[in-house]
């Protein structure tokens, strides 16, 4: 059974760094068949999508976000990573990771999300 | 980017009644419409997949139709732990994007 877990800090100050880390377990990243991603949810509201890496580190980010975005892998830790420049509170969501088939179109695992708040 | 609208907003039903949630897409996407279910601080639950396929120990009660632009989704006979906000997303282009959600209450 796959699992993902995020971790990171739940408190960034605005204008500074989000980072944000999922582990993957229960399968290995390096095998290929799936995009890994980040998705967000505000408060409140509804889901958006930020974008995916695969394993060999190509990636494709929503162009809402894209500017600020980077989205990384380190396969030997079977981890993926997201890093969100400029935050403003605007940026205070759940943030989610999630898989997708490379083969498919639907999110099939999640982690349970994490909250991310920007306040001085 | 394509645009996905979900109706109704919101919705308050009985134990045992038929509902049906629709998603609108802004352009054709073929049948690369899925449906989660959300409950209160949990993650999204994958349900439906490509339009109508049931995941994997999904209840059969739960079931989707439509191609196209025009989805529904359909709960034949609702049930207490149904209580949840329902999501309809699109992948037939990038990025993927989710519908703004639907809230289901038991009247």
């Amino acid at each position: 059974q796959v699992q993902l877990q995020e971790s990171g800090p739940g408190l960034v100050k605005p204008s500074q760094t989000l980072s944000l880390t999922c582990t993957v377990s229960g399968g290995s990243i390096s095998s290929g068949g799936y995009y890994w991603s980040w998705i967000r949810q505000h408060p409140g509201k509804g889901l958006e999508w930020i974008g995916y890496i695969y394993y060999s580190g190509s990636t494709y980010y929503n162009p809402s976000l894209k500017s600020r975005v980077t989205i990384s892998v380190d396969t030997s830790k079977n981890q993926f990573s997201l890093k969100l420049s400029s935050v403003t509170a605007a940026d205070t969501a759940v943030y989610y990771c999630a898989r997708v088939g490379t083969k498919r179109t639907d999110f099939d695992y999640w982690g349970q999300g994490t909250l991310v708040t920007v306040s001085s | 980017d394509i645009q996905m609208t979900q109706s109704p907003s919101s919705l308050s039903a009985s134990v045992g009644d038929r509902v049906t949630i629709t998603c609108q897409a802004s352009q054709d996407i073929s049948n690369y419409l899925n449906w989660y279910q959300q409950k209160p601080g949990k993650a999204p639950k994958l349900l439906i997949y490509d339009a109508s396929n049931l995941e994997t120990g999904v209840p059969s009660r739960f079931s989707g139709s439509g191609s196209g632009t025009d989805f529904t989704f359909t709960i034949s006979s609702l049930q207490p732990e149904d209580i949840a906000t329902y999501y309809c997303q699109q992948y037939d282009n990038l990025p993927p994007a989710f519908g703004q959600g639907t809230r289901l209450e038991i009247k």
